[in-house]
């Protein structure tokens, strides 16, 4: 199985700042995901990252606000950007592997005050 | 669009078998997948089936999958405290790395 882990494991940013979140994979891949959880909820796919595209966003996510990078096979990036407390969440990302396995970092915790 | 539904909540005494339960709409799942969830850490894959497949069993795991009513159930085997965390099931429309679609999670609870 993938291993994959995600800086900051947390934090607690100020309404309009950015934070950007890494996450890290032991061996190169090519399609990285990147996921919301809100409180109390389920998890809903914000975009998918393949290494040199343009990341694919889902409906009601922008670019503006949650870019992201893929600079190589084994690493990417999330922003979310001008955050208000609405964006309280924990963001996964997550890789595929084998043929159908889907493996998921530990999160990062985000708190927007 | 997709739509994966679960009940939100479970008890069970320790020792006991649980069972949880997950409905889907999307006829076209290639692969059910079950995740667990603690408190405070990310998400476990714990079994997937593909979906011609209709029953898949790994230790104290049985998985069923009944397509034609698109009903997708976990059982464990003589349940633990161990045992108790969010539990999600999640479908993905096409083999290989791309995006799941989770359910709304199912909170287990094991009593001692």
């Amino acid at each position: 199985s993938a291993v994959i882990s995600q800086k900051p494991s947390r934090d607690i940013c100020q309404r309009g700042t950015s934070l950007t979140i890494q996450c890290q994979v032991d061996s190169q891949v090519t399609m990285m995901f990147w996921y919301r959880q809100q409180p109390g909820q389920s998890l809903t796919l914000i975009a998918t990252a393949n290494q040199g595209s343009e990341a694919t966003y889902e409906s009601g996510f922008v670019i503006d606000k949650f870019p992201i990078s893929r600079p190589n096979l084994t690493f990417s990036t999330l922003t979310v950007s001008n955050m208000s407390p609405e964006d309280s969440s924990i963001y996964l990302c997550s890789v595929g592997g084998g043929l159908a396995e889907q493996f998921f970092g530990p999160g990062t915790r985000l708190t927007v005050l | 669009g997709e739509d994966v539904e679960q009940s939100l909540f479970l008890s069970v005494r320790e020792g006991d078998s649980s069972v949880i339960n997950c409905t889907y709409t999307d006829s076209s799942s290639t692969y059910l997948y079950w995740y667990k969830q603690e408190p405070g850490a990310g998400l476990q894959l714990l079994t997937y089936i593909f979906s011609n497949m209709d029953m898949k069993q790994d230790q104290r795991l049985t998985v069923l999958l009944n397509k034609k009513d698109k009903h997708l159930s976990l059982r464990i085997a003589d349940t633990q405290t161990g045992d108790s965390a969010i539990y999600f099931c999640a479908e993905s429309i096409r083999a290989g790395a791309n995006n799941l679609f989770f359910g709304t999670g199912t909170r287990l609870t094991v009593i001692p």
